[in-house]
């Protein structure tokens, strides 16, 4: 079976904390892995890709721990333009032509 | 580049009718997706198509059709709408998917419906 679970929050935190999310993947076998982000009432927008060495784009880091089959992503230095959900999203390929399986999202509220 | 675009934004249906969500994309992507996802949960695939002329059934496809005849267009068909059916459907299209190419999905706005 192919899943992914998510810590389903919500996390609020103050300005400039910072926060870490996890989530966890059923298939070690699993590709590509991914962070995107849920404004309320909108769609789902892709966040960063996961790569194994982890990596970092401004205030936002993800990591990949396959023999643990979790990925996380920090968030440094939180702004109010941060709240949002952020979903978890696998591609669990490993032969053919498998759509990703997106995981049911940690909402953040970040407060002034 | 308009991307990924679906009508209506809202509609209400009584119990029983059909109707078509209409999505499009301008990318000339060959992949489309069509997912429903319920208050507090996550996006769960209905059907997928992988070109023209191609579908298949995702993790919910019952009660939905879909059908594939331009790369552009990939509309979801309801016939007989249920309360069961009442969420937000959001299309997303890339350019391709699988294992050797990390893609992106994009997104359209959704269209959010009400079956009472």
């Amino acid at each position: 079976r192919k899943e992914v679970e998510q810590d389903p929050g919500p996390f609020n935190v103050p300005e400039g904390a910072t926060v870490a999310f996890n989530c966890t993947y059923s298939n070690s076998a699993s590709q590509s892995f991914f962070w995107y982000r849920q404004d309320c009432r909108k769609e789902p927008k892709l966040l960063m890709s996961v790569y194994s060495s982890g990596n970092e784009d401004g205030r936002f880091t993800a990591q990949l721990n396959r023999a643990s089959q979790y990925i996380s992503l920090l968030i440094r230095d939180s702004k109010l333009s941060d709240s949002a959900t952020y979903l978890c999203v696998v591609n669990f390929e490993d032969s053919g032509n498998t759509p990703l399986v997106f995981g049911k999202g940690t909402r953040l509220s970040v407060i002034a | 580049n308009a991307g990924v675009t679906q009508t209506p934004k809202f509609r209400i249906l009584k119990i029983g009718q059909s109707m078509t969500l209409q999505c499009t994309q301008d990318m000339n992507h060959n992949y489309m997706y069509w997912y429903r996802q319920d208050p507090g949960m996550g996006l769960k695939l209905i059907y997928y198509s992988v070109g023209a002329g191609i579908t298949d059934k995702g993790e919910v496809p019952n009660g939905y059709n879909v059908s594939r005849s331009t790369t552009e267009d990939f509309p979801l068909r309801l016939e007989l709408a249920a309360p069961s059916q009442t969420s937000v459907y959001f299309c997303a299209s890339s350019p391709t998917a699988g294992l050797a190419v990390r893609n992106e999905q994009f997104f359209g706005p959704g269209t959010r419906l009400t079956v009472l």
